[in-house]
Parts: C-alpha cells; structure tokens; sequence
C-alpha cells in the first residue's frame, strides 16, 4: 500500500531557531499535499495545501511567513517552521494524495516538534 | 511493521440503517486509538480510547476497543446523509512520536 514518511519524528530545538520537517510519499507521485497540526486529544488542523510546482494554499489563520510550505516534487513537500516559539511545540501531520479530490489521503506518521 | 487496517474501504447505506466500520491495527507500544471524521478538510476528532471493553458514546455513535484482540469498531445507527464522510482510524504509540492511520472507510449514505 502507499506509504508516506516524515522526518523528523522528532525534534526539540530552541526558541528562535528554523526547523524543517519532510514529508516524502515512497511509491506514488503525491500531486497534493497537506499539512496538519494536532492539538491533544482534538481534531486535526489543516494548515496549508500544497500541490507541486505551485504555491501552498493557507488556510485562514495560519500565517505563511511563518510556515514555509515548499513542494518541490511529487514526491516531497517541506514545511518549516520559521523562528520557533514555544506555542509552536506541537504534532505536525502531513498527508499525500495521487489523483484529485476524493482520491484518498494517506496520512504520515507525524513530527513531535518541542520548542524550549 | 506497524500497521493500521481499516475495512471496508468503502460502504453506501441508506438512511436509517446502522453502519459497523472495522479498525485492526498492528503497533509497537500501543497507547491509544483514535477516530476522526472527515468531511471536507481537516478530520474532526470523535474518540479516543485506551481501555478494552469500555464503549464510548456520543449521540448515535459508538465506539468500543478489544486490546487482545487488536481491533476497535465505530457504530453509527440510524444513520442520515451528513454521516457520509471518510471515517479514519489511527492508532497512538507510546511517546507520540507516530501515529498511525488506516486509509479511511469511506461512508455514504443516501436519502
């Protein structure tokens, strides 16, 4: 089956420090890709969508000078988040698609990220 | 190799049936189960359960964890139209550092 990584799994870093987290799609060309951020025990936030080649679409809120989206093949979408704080620290979740809407999402396993 | 598996993949109903979506999962240290929906953007958290037998409840759905046997269900009964949605599994390890999600069950149920 499809199969989507993410690196880091984890990562702790300083507060004003850039980290940059991966999400790779192994066996399929990914046209879409989503970031999430997970909140304990809520529901998951989207935060941008990105399809290659072209600029991520933010959702309302999240700010795109902060969260750098870049996909720059189908098969890799970097996100990385600008001058960390520790309000950052959270679980950050990408997802790949192949085809178009109602195509399914294949989920990563997800980043811890802690800014101290 | 961690792996959750949902079944089945998809399902149309009609209104009013009840509806029981399949979650098997196969994780190093096991720590929770979760289940979301998803409608059109991000998936919106419905449970999470840690303790076998122990059903959870929220209106007509329902969900229940068996640990021995490594699997967990979501019931919905009397299902209407705004229950159609990709219904997602993922299940927890411990230290939060994965979670690991199933493809989804996708729902839909007509009028």
């Amino acid at each position: 089956g499809a199969v989507v990584s993410q690196h880091p799994s984890r990562v702790i870093c300083k507060s004003g420090t850039s980290v940059k987290i991966e999400c790779r799609s192994l066996d399929f060309q990914a046209t879409t890709m989503f970031w999430y951020r997970q909140f304990p025990k809520q529901s998951l936030m989207l935060m941008a969508t990105s399809n290659e080649g072209s600029k991520a679409t933010y959702e309302q809120g999240v700010e795109k000078d902060k969260f750098l989206i870049n996909h720059a093949s189908l098969t890799l979408s970097t996100l990385t988040v600008t001058s960390a704080h520790p309000e950052d620290s959270s679980f950050y979740i990408c997802s790949a698609r192949e085809g178009g809407p109602g195509d399914t999402q294949y989920f990563g396993p997800g980043t811890r990220l802690t800014v101290l | 190799e961690d792996k959750v598996v949902q079944s089945p993949l998809s399902l149309v109903v009609h209104e009013g049936d009840t509806v029981t979506l399949n979650c098997s999962y196969e994780v190093t240290n096991f720590r929770s189960l979760l289940w979301y929906k998803q409608e059109k953007k991000a998936p919106t958290f419905l449970f999470m359960l840690t303790s076998s037998g122990i059903e959870k409840k929220s209106g007509r759905l329902s969900s229940i964890l068996d640990k021995k046997e490594l699997f967990s269900i979501l019931n919905i009964t009397a299902t209407q139209t705004g229950d159609s949605a990709i219904y997602l599994c993922a299940v927890e390890a411990t230290g939060a550092n994965n979670l690991f999600f199933g493809t989804g069950t996708r729902l839909t149920v007509i009028p």
